[in-house]
């Protein structure tokens, strides 16, 4: 099972910042927090990743709360083509990535 | 660099059937995942191989298989097709550490009647 829990869906507008919840109360000390995104059944495409600080890099932001029990994937100006499925990963002991039903973010004009 | 690249991208089989799926990683990259994704499973880890061997293994049954070539490309096998079995295969790389990001592939789709 995931150890993440998202929102269903969730709509934003063009132009507009998206920010994207993640709780993760189960998190250990040495896991990360992965974000993917998955566009319409093409493999899933690697966004961030994060330990204990923000992270930013040419897509997004990743801000992780200070007990790491919880992140928010930001968006800073959302287009029609960032709409997809976006799943936040925390990397299990085994390394293998348990994937949950993520959250459907659809952007509108 | 070249992303992952994966052999074929459509795959039409019928029940009690076999298939082999292939993948490319990123040059570099050691280690190769595979997933199935299903509309009612989600995303689901199969197994991973790292340098030739199978380092992890998902919750599926021995008729899913892999294995690792020693330029890194990687194979996986069903044997005896269900029709459960109809879904998207996805392969993802990564250099080999526990912290390296994985990158995937675009996908086989696999359909099986």
């Amino acid at each position: 099972d995931a150890k993440t829990t998202q929102p269903t869906s969730m709509d934003c507008a063009e132009g507009r910042a998206a920010n994207l919840p993640c709780n993760h109360s189960t998190i250990s000390g040495n896991e990360y927090v992965y974000w993917y995104r998955q566009i319409h059944s093409q493999g899933p495409q690697y966004i961030i990743h994060g330990l204990k600080n923000n992270e930013t890099n040419e897509m997004a932001s990743l801000i992780i709360t200070e007990d790491r029990k919880s992140s928010t994937l930001i968006l800073p100006h959302a287009t029609l083509r960032d709409t997809a499925v976006y799943y936040c990963i925390v990397r299990e002991d085994n390394n293998d990535m348990r994937f949950g039903a993520g959250t459907r973010l659809t952007v509108k004009p | 660099k070249a992303g992952v690249t994966q052999t074929p991208r459509y795959l039409i089989k019928t029940r009690g059937q076999q298939v082999t799926l292939s993948c490319s990683p990123i040059s570099g990259h050691r280690s190769v995942s595979w997933y199935q994704q299903t509309p009612g499973q989600g995303l689901q880890f199969l197994f991973e191989y790292f340098s030739e061997t199978q380092r992890n293994k998902g919750n599926f049954p021995g008729r899913f298989s892999g294995r690792q070539f020693s330029n890194s490309r990687s194979e996986m096998n069903v044997s005896t097709l269900e029709l459960g079995d109809s879904a998207l295969y996805l392969c993802a790389s990564r250099e080999g550490s526990n912290t390296d990001t994985q990158y995937f592939g675009p996908g086989t789709r696999l359909t099986v009647l």
